[in-house]
């Protein structure tokens, strides 16, 4: 079963514009990983964010935690058109074990438009 | 750096037959892991293996599917016999088991189309 819910499911944007990407899920974690996915390949981890953080950066990357709320949101900042993409979220729970077993989330679909 | 390596990219095949899906990963990676992806319903993961020991296959649908690991540098996910429903990408993926942080690394996938 899923533990992650990406919120919206897709999202169009003009290039330029910022893109917020959001992800629930039900259980404890460990850490949270979001992940791109480029059409017809296979997923790139982008960031990884772990519970006793609320919020971190990469590049044009800002990814936020609350574990109260048990959500996390993405956002990419002067969106490209390369930028188009599936992105998910991972969830790393406390039972996963030692092989670091993720669970992912439905994915949203980002489409940057030129 | 060459990435996880999967064989065939693509994949045709009439239902009942033997379908075998290769993985090479990224040496050094001691944790292999095989996800199925479908629009309905989105990346499962079927199998996983650390240190070549098969350690959770409670995501292989049924006993049609198989996996093996004889080396650290290469995997099969064997479908026996093959249906329609068994149509999806089929992706693998590698990563260090020490830790809490390690990033999986996917291959490509292989598409599978069952007919």
């Amino acid at each position: 079963s899923q533990q992650g819910e990406e919120d919206p499911q897709a999202l169009s944007i003009q290039e330029g514009e910022n893109a917020t990407m959001n992800c629930s899920y039900k259980t404890s974690i460990n850490n949270l990983q979001w992940y791109r996915q480029n059409s017809g390949r296979g997923l790139v981890h982008l960031i990884l964010i772990r519970s006793n953080e609320r919020e971190k950066h990469s590049g044009r990357l800002r990814v936020t935690l609350d574990t109260s709320k048990k959500s996390s949101s993405l956002l990419i900042t002067a969106s490209r058109a390369a930028d188009t993409a599936s992105y998910f979220c991972a969830t790393d729970p406390p039972s996963s074990g030692s092989a670091r077993q993720l669970t992912f989330g439905s994915g949203t679909q980002l489409t940057v438009l030129p | 750096d060459a990435g996880v390596i999967q064989s065939p990219r693509h994949e045709v095949t009439e239902m009942g037959q033997e379908v075998t899906l290769r993985c090479k990963p990224i040496s050094g990676h001691n944790s292999l892991f095989w996800y199925r992806q479908t629009m309905m319903r989105g990346l499962e993961l079927l199998i996983y293996f650390n240190n070549n020991v098969p350690i959770d296959d409670s995501g292989m649908p049924e006993d049609r599917f198989s996996a093996k690991m004889p080396n650290a540098s290469f995997s099969t996910l064997k479908i026996q016999p093959s249906e329609p429903r068994d149509s999806a990408v089929y992706f693998c993926a590698s990563s260090l088991a020490q830790g809490w942080e390690q990033p999986q690394h996917f291959g490509d996938g292989t598409r599978l189309s069952i007919l």
